[in-house]
């Protein structure tokens, strides 16, 4: 099983739709989350950070459960720009070497 | 101008030449990260290094050497490269412990 676990995708979805993603961690001492977005062939840039409590961004929302280890992100009113891989990034522990775990991504398509 | 830059952005070279890739940063952090990326698979680490003085081997680092010259270079060499490391490869950067990484624009790597 890897240690982060995304849904396989594609979502294909209409211009204006809500969706969302999920994401599975394995380490229970993981630290800090992180949701990433790539376009094709580019560098992964930062969405958001992913806070306990939850967390909102314009048409984005992120929440954590740490007990059931389980990270969501919500794109609401779904823009065409929105189109891309979404990586969930898990920190395992801060103080630990390769501290940065990488889910393999959910590419999102969003149709006009 | 940008924070992590990388360079090349494009490089084509023939098998068992030698390669250097550059990174360098303005952000100040003092961890530093090369990822490689195929097509269709998520990110996999080469080498980090959190201090000028410190070199560790990620989960894909053979064939591949590190320098960090200063805190805001590092640099990845390819010895004798091998078609099969063709690939997007990236730069990373972090601050503090619990910090998201930030991404260079990446190189993409072709070895005939």
């Amino acid at each position: 099983r890897k240690e982060v676990e995304q849904d396989p995708g594609p979502f294909n979805v209409p211009e204006g739709a809500t969706v969302a993603f999920n994401c599975t961690y394995s380490n229970s001492a993981s630290q800090s989350f992180f949701w990433y977005r790539q376009d094709c062939r580019k560098e992964p840039k930062l969405l958001m950070s992913v806070y306990s409590s939850g967390n909102e961004d314009g048409r984005f929302t992120a929440q954590l459960n740490r007990a059931s280890q389980y990270i969501s992100l919500l794109i609401r009113d779904s823009k065409l720009s929105d189109s891309a891989t979404y990586l969930c990034v898990v920190n395992r522990d801060p103080w630990y070497g390769q501290n940065f775990v990488f889910g393999p991504g959910t590419r999102l398509s969003v149709l006009p | 101008d940008a924070d992590v830059t990388q360079t090349p952005r494009n490089r084509i070279t023939k098998t068992g030449k030698r390669i250097m890739l550059e990174c360098s940063q303005t952000k100040g952090h003092d961890r530093m990260y090369w990822y490689r990326q195929d097509p269709g698979l998520g990110l996999r680490l080469i080498y980090y290094s959190f201090d000028v003085k410190d070199i560790n081997k990620g989960e894909i680092s053979d064939g591949y050497s590190v320098s960090r010259q200063a805190q805001a270079k590092f640099s990845l060499s390819l010895e004798s490269a091998i078609p099969n490391q063709t690939a997007l490869y990236f730069c990373a950067t972090s601050g503090s412990p619990n910090q998201p990484q930030h991404f260079g624009d990446g190189t993409r790597l072709s070895i005939l």
